[in-house]
């Protein structure tokens, strides 16, 4: 049973191209997050979502766009990609209490070509 | 200004020996921290949450301490075997934010 699962698991563009991610999880929690690695390995946080309400929105540039049709989905959508945003993209979720024991998804590698 | 910091070098150790990894911080007054395990091609898993009252955490190999005067945490692999090697990150949420704000990790490799 997949928890937290993303699609695609792998993504190569050209630049200036527009590309979503796709997030859903299983597991009833009210909280989802989109964070980016880099090729340093750092963890950043993006955005947060909770119960389909924005609550956490980092210094992103506008092109990326997260959008949650429900509790259970979280998409990130890019546009006009740029060579700075090949990193792995994770998805994750939390129970009710913010910020307790992050449930990751398998990671989105994106490349920009 | 805040700062996580991990040792970014690799840490080389002996199966059966104890894994110590060293979490700093600066700037931050953390309520809890906590420390997750990634794989290669995977994504971060939970392994312990340890709050600021609480000074040390076990469960089976694993020891975390936190000691909020030094803004440290230390996790510990008693035992260690191959299949423990993979990346450790700590993690912790400044106050009021609902954030966790992550280290750059520490990767461990166990030979047998």
């Amino acid at each position: 049973d997949t928890a937290v699962s993303q699609t695609p698991k792998y993504l190569v563009t050209q630049m200036g191209n527009d590309k979503s991610i796709k997030c859903e999880q299983n597991l009833g929690h009210d909280t989802m997050y989109w964070y980016k690695q880099d090729s340093k390995k750092f963890l950043k946080i993006m955005f947060s979502y909770n119960n389909k309400e924005l609550i956490i929105n980092e210094t992103v540039p506008n092109r990326f766009s997260p959008k949650s049709p429900d509790k259970a989905h979280l998409n990130l959508h890019i546009n006009s990609l740029e060579l700075g945003d090949s990193a792995v993209y994770f998805c994750a979720s939390s129970p009710r209490d913010r910020g307790l024991k992050q449930f990751f998804g398998p990671g989105t590698r994106l490349t920009v070509l | 200004s805040q700062k996580i910091e991990q040792n970014s070098e690799a840490l080389n150790i002996q199966e059966g020996k104890t894994a110590t990894l060293t979490c700093n911080y600066t700037n931050y007054s953390p309520a809890y921290l906590q420390w997750y395990r990634q794989d290669p091609g995977r994504g971060p898993v939970f392994l312990l949450l340890i709050r600021e009252n609480e000074k040390e955490k076990r469960k089976e190999r694993l020891k975390v301490t936190f000691d909020t005067t030094l803004k440290q945490s230390l996790f510990h692999i008693t035992a260690s075997q191959p299949a423990d090697s993979a990346t450790y990150l700590c993690a912790l949420p400044p106050r009021n934010t609902g954030k966790l704000i992550f280290g750059q990790g520490t990767t461990l490799q166990v030979k047998p």
